[in-house]
């Protein structure tokens, strides 16, 4: 059982809030991801981050922003939302594991977001 | 990278073995075959990865092909639980992150 926590789980925002997306991992892992999905649609690695001070842009171009300050903390930041911010956003960290031979990630449970 | 091909959707009946294939026709050699699978309002979740040899775990096994070029992921006894988009992906050892394609979402029909 993968120990991931997001919060808000739902967030119904109106245009030009600043919004930030919480994600919590327990098991110490360095590495920490965040991806974006609309509806039906694939996921898309917007953030990720190798440790504590590091951050990097992933592939999809994302108008947001991400800080880790702490291990165990990665949360995500719109300065100003926008309807076209409205999808889920998923955390994830991952480890070596060694005997197993490759990374494993684990997700959380989402956010929802909606910006009106 | 390399890709791999799914089918868009698949049904299966409850109670019946499932057969989900992939094909990644230009895997390399140091390409781990992992599959996630992602239930409907929740993040993805592994299930089970494979180098050359044919795996089994709790959740599914993993039956690869001997040129590595295409794999099948086996669901023994499909509930309803099951009904989710399953996620065929080829990572290097050394690649942490994930490029997730569309997957297959799969039916499963009491």
């Amino acid at each position: 059982e993968a120990d991931i926590y997001q919060t808000p789980r739902y967030l119904v925002i109106g245009t030009g809030k600043k919004i930030t997306l919480e994600c919590s991992q327990t098991m110490g892992h360095d590495k920490m991801y965040w991806y974006q999905q609309d509806p039906g649609m694939e996921l898309h690695l917007i953030h990720y981050s190798y440790g504590v001070n590091s951050t990097e842009k992933g592939d999809l171009s994302s108008e947001s922003t991400v800080s880790r300050i702490r291990t165990e903390h990665f949360p995500l930041t719109l300065e100003s939302a926008r309807p076209s911010h409205t999808s889920q956003y998923l955390c994830a960290s991952s480890v070596y594991p060694g005997a197993s031979g490759t990374y494993e990630q684990y997700f959380g449970p989402g956010t929802r977001l909606t910006v009106t | 990278d390399a890709k791999t091909t799914q089918p868009n959707s698949m049904e299966s009946n409850e109670e019946e073995p499932v057969h989900l294939p992939c094909n990644h026709s230009t895997i390399s050699g140091t390409d781990y075959i992992h599959w996630y699978r992602q239930l409907p309002s929740q993040g993805p979740e592994y299930v089970i990865h494979g180098l050359t040899s044919n795996v089994n775990n709790r959740m599914a096994s993993l039956a690869i092909a001997e040129d590595r070029k295409s794999s099948t992921l086996i669901l023994h006894r499909a509930t309803l639980r099951d009904a989710a988009v399953y996620y065929c992906i080829l990572r290097d050892d050394r690649d942490d992150k994930i490029i997730f394609g569309k997957g297959t979402r799969l039916h499963i029909l009491p």
